[in-house]
């Protein structure tokens, strides 16, 4: 499932250190956000999901914002382990019927 | 992981080639997606079913041809594909109306 050859950002973490991945929305209409994570070989996986009636929700490890006013979603993953290691995608809801819209994906290597 | 399974895993054709692909969804959802997953490009939304119907066809080219004979069942029908197609196809599913989608593992198509 890894988007090899595409130029992805790819951001190295300390393992143990905190994560931080970011995602630029462009469509003030979405209301629904993401984030999805794809390890090699694998499907994009559900992480945790937020509304734009909400600027923080947190999960097990991970910590979504969304700041709707610069149209910016970031995702936290704290105390990065190395099967944290994978390709995380952002989506958004913005376009017409049950359609999200993807990012481009970050690339997140942890080094033991 | 096994909410939405794929078959098969891998697939290498010749451009003269008929195979299918084959998604099948365990969550008691009515709706289902293909996407198509390329080294160069994000995901990128083929087709989508809603109730059985089909309500979204993202200009694919008609060498591409879904079925969904019911709700749980999802297939793309491959014919005459170019070198251009090997890509990594994922389906996905939700609830009717509902945002979140959940991916199968995905098949990894090589076009020869």
């Amino acid at each position: 499932g890894e988007s090899v050859g595409l130029h992805l950002p790819t951001l190295s973490v300390q393992e143990g250190d905190n994560s931080i991945i970011n995602c630029a929305y462009s469509n003030s209409a979405s209301d629904y956000f993401i984030w999805y994570k794809q390890e090699s070989g694998k499907g994009p996986q559900f992480i945790i999901d937020i509304r734009s009636n909400m600027d923080k929700r947190q999960g097990q490890r991970v910590t979504v914002l969304l700041n709707k006013t610069v149209k910016h979603l970031s995702l936290q993953i704290a105390a990065t382990q190395p099967g944290d290691s994978a390709v995380y995608f952002c989506a958004e809801n913005g376009a017409a019927g049950n359609k999200l819209t993807f990012g481009g994906g970050t690339r997140v290597l942890v080094k033991p | 992981e096994t909410g939405v399974t794929q078959t098969p895993r891998h697939l290498v054709m010749g451009m003269t080639n008929k195979k299918s692909l084959k998604c099948e969804q365990h969550l008691g959802h009515n709706a289902m997606y293909w996407y198509k997953q390329s080294a160069k490009k994000p995901l990128e939304l083929m087709f989508v079913y809603s109730l059985e119907e089909r309500v979204e066809n993202n200009s694919v080219p008609s060498r591409f041809s879904p079925e969904c004979p019911n709700s749980s069942h999802l297939f793309l029908h491959l014919h005459t594909l170019q070198p251009e197609d090997s890509a990594l196809y994922l389906c996905a599913s939700s609830q009717e109306g509902a945002d979140t989608q959940y991916f199968g593992p995905g098949t990894r198509l090589t076009v020869l």
